[in-house]
């Protein structure tokens, strides 16, 4: 079964310093990958997405994320966090042979970036 | 280009009353999508419709239908609300196009979500 797994429930981070937000999957062949951001009381916003080609993919907000194909992972990253993204993370699968566009999505992780 | 949109934000409904959450969208996309948002849970897909006049069931689709109008819209509907569903109700639409053409393509779009409370 297609899953997706974000093993920290809350990544706290000081404003300046790198971020990380890890996300692995399990889906047989190779998925497309989506990461969304869901400010309070607000949809899910698109990040980034890897379809195919460079590993590393870079998106909105300064946010890239690197796609891991040997461990199946495809972590989330900004090279200096602001106060303004924290926020609640949540990394998607879909499967890359289905016509349906159906995502898998993981629980989610709540960053925190303090002053 | 409103993108996608839900009514109504809120609700608070009794057990045993039905209701239904609209959407819509401006975007031509064929897909759509229903998910509930539980804390700890991520989103879980409720129903979709890949194109317009089909619809299929998703993860947790006990309890609700869904009606894809138009389209446009794709409605979803509780016939006898439990407090089981207490949740977070979003809609997307799903990007046209394959591969790497285009920012929509293959992206799902969300809307802003509808809180809905079962007392």
């Amino acid at each position: 079964a297609q899953s997706v797994a974000q093993p920290e429930d809350q990544v706290n981070v000081a404003e300046g310093n790198p971020l990380t937000v890890k996300c692995t999957y399990s889906v047989s062949g190779n998925p497309y990958l989506f990461w969304y951001v869901q400010y309070p009381n607000r949809g899910l916003q698109f990040l980034l997405k890897y379809i195919t080609g460079d590993n590393l993919v870079k998106g909105s907000y300064g946010f890239e994320a690197e796609f891991n194909k040997s461990q199946t992972s495809f972590h989330l990253k900004k090279p200096s966090a602001l106060v303004s993204d924290s926020a609640l993370y949540f990394c998607a699968v879909r499967d890359r042979g289905s016509n349906t566009g159906k995502l898998i999505f993981g629980q989610g992780t709540t960053l925190q970036v303090k002053p | 280009n409103a993108g996608v949109t839900q009514t109504p934000k809120f609700q608070v409904l009794k057990t045993g009353q039905s209701m239904t959450l609209q959407c819509a969208q401006d975007m031509n996309h064929n897909s759509m999508y229903w998910y509930r948002q539980d804390p700890g849970m991520g989103l879980r897909l409720i129903y979709y419709s890949a194109s317009e006049g089909t619809t299929d069931k998703g993860e947790v689709p006990n309890g609700y239908n869904v009606s894809r109008l138009n389209k446009r819209e794709f409605s979803l509907r509780l016939e006898s609300a439990a407090p089981s569903q207490t949740s977070v109700y979003f809609c997307a639409s799903l990007g046209v196009g394959r591969g790497t053409s285009g920012r929509g393509a293959d992206t799902q779009y969300f809307g802003p979500g509808t809180r809905l409370t079962v007392l």
